[in-house]
């Protein structure tokens, strides 16, 4: 089993929906949550930067973390089509040497439609 | 526009030869990374090296792969040889002391 499980999808909503994208993690020592977003043929983009649990708005995004479920969600409102891209969850332990190394989710595939 | 910045974009190579990839990170940056991405595997961190020297390489076949990093402007991913199941997109990324990391848009590679 993988440290972190992420739905590949593919997911497609029409435009202006709610997306939820989720992970789940068995590694009690992580306490970096991330979010990337990679385009097809670009590398991955940072989104969302949490640490420990809660909630963290940026926009139309919104990510949480709930550690004691060892679950992080990924909100996207008013999805639109230039949303359309895969999505990786990473995580990474606390300090050290393990600044920077991440273990990523397999990333799900959303596709917003006109 | 700060970017990590890697050569070559796209590969293909005939089993056997000798692949290198380059990196230039994000000047200022201290740690550096090296991730393969496979549809199988998907991302997998190969190396990792903080103020140039290498801190993990535990994800990389030490067999055929080697990383180095011989100035703070340039890492190098070596593959020798290199075999068909090494086709992948293999992405650098950098960062500062932190785990915010930013990644490169990677070196496509088929080795046939």
């Amino acid at each position: 089993q993988k440290e972190v499980e992420q739905d590949p999808g593919p997911l497609s909503v029409p435009e202006g929906a709610i997306v939820s994208l989720n992970c789940t993690y068995s590694n009690s020592a992580f306490q970096y949550f991330m979010w990337y977003r990679q385009y097809s043929r670009k590398g991955p983009e940072l989104l969302m930067y949490t640490y420990s649990s809660g909630n963290k708005e940026d926009g139309r995004f919104t990510a949480q973390v709930d550690k004691s479920s060892k679950y992080i969600s990924l909100f996207i409102r008013d999805s639109q089509p230039s949303d359309s891209a895969t999505y990786l969850c990473a995580m990474t332990r606390a300090g050290g040497t393990s600044y920077g190394k991440l273990t990523f989710g397999q990333g799900t595939i959303l596709t917003v439609h006109p | 526009d700060a970017r990590v910045t890697q050569t070559p974009r796209h590969k293909v190579t005939e089993m056997g030869q000798e692949v290198t990839m380059r990196c230039q990170p994000i000047l200022g940056h201290n740690t550096v990374f090296w991730y393969r991405q496979t549809m199988m595997q998907g991302l997998e961190l190969l190396a990792y090296f903080r103020n140039r020297a290498p801190l993990d390489d535990s994800g990389m076949p030490k067999d055929r792969f080697s990383a180095e990093m011989p100035d703070a402007t340039l890492a190098t991913l070596k593959i020798q040889p290199s075999e068909p199941r090494d086709s992948a997109v293999y992405f650098c990324a950098s960062g500062f002391d932190g785990n915010t990391i930013y990644f490169g848009e990677g070196s496509w590679l088929t080795v046939v």
